[in-house]
């Protein structure tokens, strides 16, 4: 067990679906994380969210849309995605305080694939 | 833009061997510094952490860690592996440390320890 909690864990979804993926953390973090993690490549980060504030969006599409109604909630969004967008999701969760971090802890992510 | 190198995509070693995994990384400033491992089927776990003080970080099952700044590097090692050691080893770096923990990975270092 994680302490952070990723649903659903196995997805497929047509280029015209619109779905979501969730995430939820009990660790009593302010800070929370999506990553994209596609084959042979490093786990790119997508979106920071510091206390429910969206802080960072690096340059993705806008057919992924987070949302962070609280800190203990994020999800992602996804609409008329293409197939190059198959990849592994995780979340993350951290604590900054006084302007330190703690590690962050990921969930066991969303497998993803767009067909 | 900060970038991480690890060095070896896969490694495979007999049980009883030293273990070391390089990993560099482009930034000049002040970074924090990790290691997360995932093994199959599981979710990233960190293995170890550098923020400041004592360059030398000892993590969980032995690992340890040493940053060198001069070299910009803080390579992975273990004395001794064992079967259960396998798994894929990540490398990363926040290079804004105290804005949160905004993660740059290396690819990962596929780790297969035989009997």
């Amino acid at each position: 067990e994680t302490g952070v909690t990723q649903t659903p864990r196995h997805l497929v979804m047509g280029m015209t679906n619109k779905k979501s993926l969730k995430c939820e953390q009990h660790l009593g973090h302010n800070a929370m994380y999506w990553y994209k993690q596609s084959a042979k490549k490093p786990l790119e980060l997508m979106f920071v969210y510091s206390l429910e504030e969206r802080v960072e969006n690096n340059s993705v599409p806008s057919r992924f849309s987070p949302e962070c109604p609280n800190s203990s909630h994020l999800f992602l969004h996804l609409h008329t995605l293409q197939p190059e967008d198959s990849a592994l999701y995780l979340c993350a969760s951290s604590q900054v305080k006084f302007g330190r971090d703690t590690e962050a802890f990921f969930g066991q992510g969303t497998r993803l694939t767009v067909v | 833009a900060q970038s991480v190198s690890q060095h070896n995509h896969h490694v495979i070693l007999s049980e009883a061997a030293s273990l070391e995994l390089g990993c560099n990384y482009s930034y000049g400033g002040t970074v924090n510094l990790f290691w997360y491992v995932q093994y199959p089927g599981q979710h990233l776990q960190l293995l170890l952490k550098y923020f400041s003080g004592d360059p030398l970080v000892k993590g969980i099952k032995g690992f340890e860690a040493e940053f060198i700044k001069s070299k910009f590097s803080f390579n992975l090692r273990k004395p001794s592996v064992q079967w259960s050691d396998t798994a894929e080893y990540f490398c990363a770096v926040n290079a804004r440390p105290g804005g949160g923990n905004k993660l740059t990975f290396g690819t990962g270092t596929q780790l297969k320890v035989e009997l």
